[in-house]
């Protein structure tokens, strides 16, 4: 079965500064994705990235980007110039096809004023 | 974008009573939906996968006799909670997807159930 694991649970960076959330993976396959997703106290989920396997490039979304090792089975999410608003639950997730998405167990990241 | 709407955004109920929690699709279809669990400071639990027009995927461990889900149409699915007991009291959060697996899934505001 595929396993997430996101070893920080909590982590905290000062606000304009760039901080970086860790993800690994187990999974047997070889075409998959990979998400990040961001949990405000709202409790909304919002997809902030995704990352296709099959992409060697790394995916980047403004001031969000990943560091995507697929040997290493390696997932980590970078925030540039963090942002009081960026604090909140971060989870990591994977996603074979169509089958069920599977998540970490989340980062709490704080942003310091 | 996709929008998912889930109601109640929280509710309470007695114990021994059941509370149905719904989850529409807004502006797209849903082939499936997924219904979640999360207690306080921890991640989300698949709880089952409902596809239009058939019955659910439980997960191990999921009472389908006590979380009952219905995906009748393709832009709602409910979840019913029967028989409620306190220990059923968490946040309870819906997704959905069209049917193109590449596509993302889209999440719910989701239901606080408390249970007294």
């Amino acid at each position: 079965a595929q396993t997430v694991t996101q070893s920080q649970p909590e982590m905290s960076v000062q606000e304009a500064e760039t901080v970086t959330l860790s993800c690994t993976y187990d999974t047997s396959e070889s075409d998959y994705y990979l998400f990040w997703y961001k949990q405000p106290p709202s409790r909304q989920m919002i997809l902030v990235i995704r990352q296709e396997a099959y992409k060697q490039q790394n995916a980047t979304e403004n001031r969000f980007s990943v560091n995507f090792q697929k040997a290493a089975k390696s997932f980590s999410l970078k925030i540039s110039d963090s942002q009081l608003g960026d604090a909140a639950m971060y989870f990591c997730a994977y996603r074979r096809g169509a089958q069920k998405l599977v998540f970490g167990q989340g980062t709490r990241l704080t942003i310091n004023p | 974008g996709a929008v998912v709407s889930q109601h109640p955004s929280w509710v309470i109920c007695k114990s021994g009573t059941s509370v149905k929690i719904e989850c529409r699709s807004l502006d797209f279809q849903a082939t499936t939906m997924f219904w979640y669990r999360q207690f306080p400071k921890q991640s989300l639990m698949l709880m089952a996968t409902s596809n239009e027009g058939s019955k659910a995927t439980y997960e191990q461990g999921v009472e389908k006799d006590k979380f009952l889900i219905n995906h009748a149409s393709l832009t709602l699915s409910t979840l019913t909670v029967t028989s409620a007991h306190p220990e059923d009291s968490s946040f309870y959060i819906c997704s959905a997807r069209v049917s193109d697996t590449n596509s993302p899934l889209h999440f719910g505001n989701g239901t606080r159930l408390t249970v007294t």
